[in-house]
């Protein structure tokens, strides 16, 4: 019963340096999110799939990538990490189109990281 | 565009009802949304309301619709200190993708 993991927990990068956080989900569904979370800011989509091998962007998709190689997992990579990227990192995922049967987003627990 | 707007924050003793408000501006908004988030941890679905309910009650929890204001509100009865946590209001559109818009989150305390 385990949802939404992610890997790490907890992170700090140097300026410059580069990570992938992963998140991996068990309830086979095929759409996968990830958000952001800063003070003051809400919620903000970096890049989101809606499939194995499908990836879009989201509203703040600049210095991430992301890959969704396996319906269950959803990669988010920062090339050059920079101070800005400081934030909670929260990978989602949902069943499927929004409706029939599709309600609301699976999250994680998030990925606290910071860039100095 | 869609946007959704929260109060900050809000405080209620032990045993009384909170109500939380949310107003969103996209009119064809089809879902909305309330999430819970604990410290430290990601958001968790608490209730859903369509759009052509005016209603929806859950045990303590009370989800109202107003869709002529596009006013969302969340009645917690009974609030317990466990219910402190950070509350989301969120809609979205039906049919494939359709981009949720979060609102800021409502802090709610609970004094015991």
């Amino acid at each position: 019963n385990a949802g939404v993991t992610q890997t790490p927990k907890f992170r700090v990068l140097k300026t410059g340096q580069s990570m992938t956080l992963l998140c991996a989900q068990d309830m086979n569904h095929e759409y996968m999110y990830w958000y952001r979370q800063d003070p003051g800011m809400g919620l903000r989509l970096i890049h989101y799939s809606v499939g194995e091998g499908t990836t879009a962007k989201g509203e703040v998709p600049d210095g991430y990538n992301v890959s969704r190689l396996k319906k269950q997992n959803f990669l988010l990579g920062l090339e050059s990490a920079a101070p800005s990227q400081t934030s909670v990192y929260f990978c989602a995922s949902s069943l499927g189109e929004t409706g029939t049967g599709n309600y609301g987003y699976t999250f994680g627990s998030g990925t606290r990281l910071t860039v100095v | 565009g869609e946007d959704v707007e929260q109060s900050l924050f809000l405080s209620v003793r032990e045993g009384d009802s909170s109500v939380i408000n949310c107003t969103y501006t996209d009119s064809s908004s089809t879902y909305l949304y309330w999430y819970k988030q604990e410290p430290g941890a990601g958001l968790q679905l608490l209730t859903y309301i369509f759009s052509n309910m005016d209603m929806k009650q859950d045990q303590r929890l009370t989800v109202l619709l107003n869709k002529k204001d596009k006013h969302l509100s969340l009645r917690i009865a009974d609030t317990q200190t466990g219910d402190s946590a950070i509350y989301f209001c969120a809609e979205s559109l039906a049919g494939g993708y359709q981009k949720v818009t979060f609102g800021i989150g409502t802090k709610l305390q609970v004094i015991p």
